[in-house]
């Protein structure tokens, strides 16, 4: 079985300041990990993925992600957020060879001014 | 411009009334596949599809069907709606998943359904 855990339902940043956003998962043999982000009353917008090789991995709006196999996470990270950035963000696995994605339950990022 | 969409938007009905939630994507995918959102559950999958004519269930297909007679389209139906499938429902596409795949899904706007 894949899950995906996302330890805090709210995270808020002050503009500038770094943001960091969490996320666990659990799942046998190698994972592909992904995060999308959604604004509102819009559908998910593809960030980053890791499939393989560099553990740091970079997507758009300046996002990052670092995966660490021996903690099972796949932190989100912006050195300098903006209030722009305020937004649902979702962590998601697909085990290798696998015909879906399993999501997390979302973080509220809210970047204070 | 490359894109997923769904019809209607908006939606409200009522118990038992038959409806279909339509979604096409312009982007040759394989892969397609329905979401439903709600509060404190993330996004949970109902059914997905590897290609035209191949259809498997998520983790959440109770009271759903879907059929996928052209590779464009995916269409959702509700044959019998119910006041729990009030939610946020959303379709997603992919260049291809499983073994071969290791795409990332593109999504419709979503579809926010209201059964009374």
């Amino acid at each position: 079985a894949q899950s995906v855990a996302q330890p805090e339902d709210q995270v808020n940043v002050a503009e500038g300041n770094p943001l960091t956003v969490k996320c666990t998962y659990s799942v046998s043999g190698n994972p592909y990990l992904f995060w999308y982000v959604q604004y509102p009353n819009r559908g998910l917008q593809f960030l980053l993925k890791y499939i393989t090789g560099d553990n740091l991995v970079k997507g758009s709006y300046g996002f990052e992600a670092e995966f660490n196999k021996s903690q099972t996470s796949f932190h989100l990270k912006k050195p300098s957020a903006l209030v722009s950035d305020s937004a649902l963000y979702f962590c998601a696995v697909r085990k290798t060879g696998a015909n879906n994605l399993f999501f997390g339950t979302g973080t509220r990022l809210t970047v204070i001014p | 411009e490359a894109q997923v969409t769904q019809n209607p938007r908006y939606l409200i009905t009522v118990t038992g009334k038959k409806l279909t939630v339509t979604c096409s994507q312009n982007m040759n995918h394989e892969y397609m596949s329905w979401y439903r959102q709600d509060p404190g559950l993330g996004l949970r999958q109902i059914y997905y599809s590897m290609n035209v004519e191949v259809t498997d269930k998520g983790d959440v297909p109770e009271g759903y069907k879907v059929s996928r007679k052209e590779k464009r389209n995916f269409p959702l139906i509700l044959e019998s709606p119910s006041p729990n499938q009030t939610s946020l429902y959303f379709c997603a596409s992919s260049l291809s998943q499983g073994a071969r795949g290791t795409g990332e899904l593109f999504f419709g706007e979503g579809s926010r359904l209201t059964v009374l």
